[in-house]
């Protein structure tokens, strides 16, 4: 099976900052990789798919990149609604496996 | 406008069965696979089963393999969840999601909360 690294798990910022989360696969996943934002209480909101294609609705500040092992999801002058938990998730084998999660707490 | 509705969820004995299903509507539902996630409360997500668009073809993380089935309808825009064998270690919230172009899940439904206890 895949297995699907984040890091941080969580991290501390404020509004305005730029904020890099990264993802690692135990293998290469070519760009199988998507990215969801989830709010407590709510479901995962699709983000970034294709490693790097922006879900259409999705603020420009998000940004993905990486393929193969190494991805990373950046949002650039991160704002008041973007403080939750990010998780990465593959495609390429048919068990989707996620990361533990990436929580995004206000400093 | 997309939408997914589960529902089915609720309190269940150790070893019992329950069977979570995921009304579908907004879209042309078999034409896309579906999938099952689940939450367990604190916790992160977990991939749990898959559906092709025809229903011939399904996968199962370990964890769940030989106690749920997953199906659908697609006459019915329903995709269904059949748990059996239920442990205190599947309670969590269940959500379905479509699965869109890469295998990316573009659509949530809101969850159905499963609880496995004595």
């Amino acid at each position: 099976d895949i297995q699907m690294t984040q890091s941080p798990s969580s991290l501390s910022a404020s509004v305005g900052d730029r904020v890099t989360i990264t993802c690692r696969a135990s293998q290469s996943i070519s760009s199988y990789l998507h990215w969801y934002q989830q709010k407590p209480g709510k479901a995962p909101k699709l983000l970034i798919y294709a490693a790097s294609s922006l879900q259409s609705g999705v603020p420009s500040r998000f940004s993905g990149s990486g393929s193969g092992t190494d991805f990373t999801l950046t949002i650039n002058s991160l704002q008041p609604e973007d403080f939750a938990t990010y998780y990465c998730q593959q495609s390429y084998s048919t068990l989707g496996t996620f990361g533990q999660g990436t929580k995004v707490e206000i400093k | 406008e997309v939408q997914l509705v589960e529902s089915g969820g609720g309190l269940v004995q150790p070893g019992g069965s329950l069977r979570l299903s995921c009304a579908a509507s907004g879209f042309t539902f078999s034409s896309y696979w579906m999938h099952w996630v689940r939450q367990a409360s604190g916790k992160g997500l977990v991939w749990v089963s898959r559906i092709n668009s025809d229903g011939s073809d399904t996968s199962y993380a370990d964890s769940v393999k030989g106690r749920f089935t997953i199906s659908r309808d697609n006459a019915k825009n329903t995709l269904y969840l059949q748990m059996n064998s239920l442990r205190a270690e599947d309670t969590a919230v269940y959500y379905c999601a479509r699965g869109g172009v890469a295998g990316r899940n573009d659509y949530w439904g809101q969850g159905t909360l499963v609880t496995v206890s004595a």
